[in-house]
C-alpha cells in the first residue's frame, strides 16, 4: 500500500541549529503535503500546505521565513525549520495526498521528533 | 476557520465496556468525516470515516454516526480492548475546496483498563 517516509525520525540539536525534515512518498505522486506540529498532549496543528512545484500556503500564526518548505518534486517536500530555538522542540509530521481512480486519501509519515537544547 | 472540539477529552472505561467519543464542529460546509486513532509518539491512522450521505457505519467493533443538522458525529467503540487504548481525534473537512485541509480535533485520550 501507499506509504510515506519522514526522516529524520528524531533530531536533538543546540539552539540557534537549522534542521531540514523530508518527507517523500515512496510508491504514489503527491501534488500536496501537508506539515503539522504537535504539541506533548495535544492536536495535530496545521502549518502548511506544501504544492508542488508552487509556493507553499502557511496558517496564520505560522511564520514562513522560519518554517521553509520546499516541494521540488512530485515525491518530495522539505520543512527546514531555521535557527531553531527550545520553543519549536515538537513532535512534526507530515502527509501527502494521494488520489486513486477518484479517491482522495492522506497518508501520515511517522514524524519527526525534534527536541532543541 | 473550522472549530471542532471532542468529548470527552478523557476516558476511561472497563476492559469489554463501550467508549463513546464525540466530535463537534462548526463548519456546515463539511461532508467528510473521519476518525483516527493515534498511539504515543506515532503517526494518526485513519480508523474509520463517514461521508455526509451515509448517517451511520460500522466495521466490526467501531462505528461512527452522523448527525449533519446538529453538526456532530460520533466514535463508538464496542467491547473494547488494552490496545484501543490511545488518543483520538477526528477531523471533519469540506471537499471539493478547503484546500483538502484536515482540522483534527482537541482529542480524546482513552484509557482501556484491565
Amino acid at each position: 500500500g501507499a506509504v510515506v517516509s519522514q526522516h529524520p525520525s528524531r533530531v536533538i540539536c543546540k539552539s540557534g541549529t537549522s534542521v531540514k525534515i523530508e518527507c517523500r512518498s515512496l510508491d504514489f505522486q503527491a501534488t500536496t503535503m501537508f506539515w503539522y506540529r504537535q504539541f506533548p498532549k495535544q492536536s495535530l496543528m496545521l502549518m502548511a500546505t506544501s504544492n508542488e512545484g508552487s509556493k507553499a500556503t502557511y496558517e496564520q500564526g505560522v511564520e514562513k521565513d522560519k518554517f521553509l518548505i520546499n516541494h521540488a518534486s512530485l515525491t518530495l517536500s522539505t520543512l527546514t525549520v531555521t535557527s531553531a530555538h527550545p520553543e519549536d522542540s515538537s513532535f512534526y509530521i507530515c502527509s501527502a495526498r494521494e488520489v486513486l481512480a477518484g479517491k482522495v486519501t492522506q497518508h501520515f509519515g511517522d514524524g519527526t521528533r525534534l527536541s532543541i537544547l | 476557520g473550522e472549530n471542532v472540539e471532542q468529548h470527552p477529552s478523557t476516558l476511561s472505561v472497563q476492559e469489554g465496556d463501550s467508549a463513546v467519543i464525540k466530535c463537534t464542529y462548526s463548519d456546515s460546509a463539511s461532508n467528510y468525516f473521519p476518525w483516527y486513532k493515534q498511539e504515543l509518539g506515532k503517526r494518526p491512522q485513519l480508523i474509520i470515516d463517514i461521508r455526509s450521505n451515509v448517517g451511520e457505519k460500522k466495521d466490526q467493533r467501531i462505528a461512527v454516526t452522523l448527525n449533519k443538522t446538529a453538526k456532530h458525529f460520533s466514535l463508538h467503540i464496542t467491547e473494547t480492548q488494552p490496545e484501543d487504548s490511545a488518543v483520538y481525534f477526528c477531523a471533519p473537512k469540506r471537499a471539493p475546496g478547503g484546500g483538502n485541509k484536515l482540522t483534527f480535533g482537541t482529542g480524546t485520550q482513552l484509557k482501556v483498563e484491565l
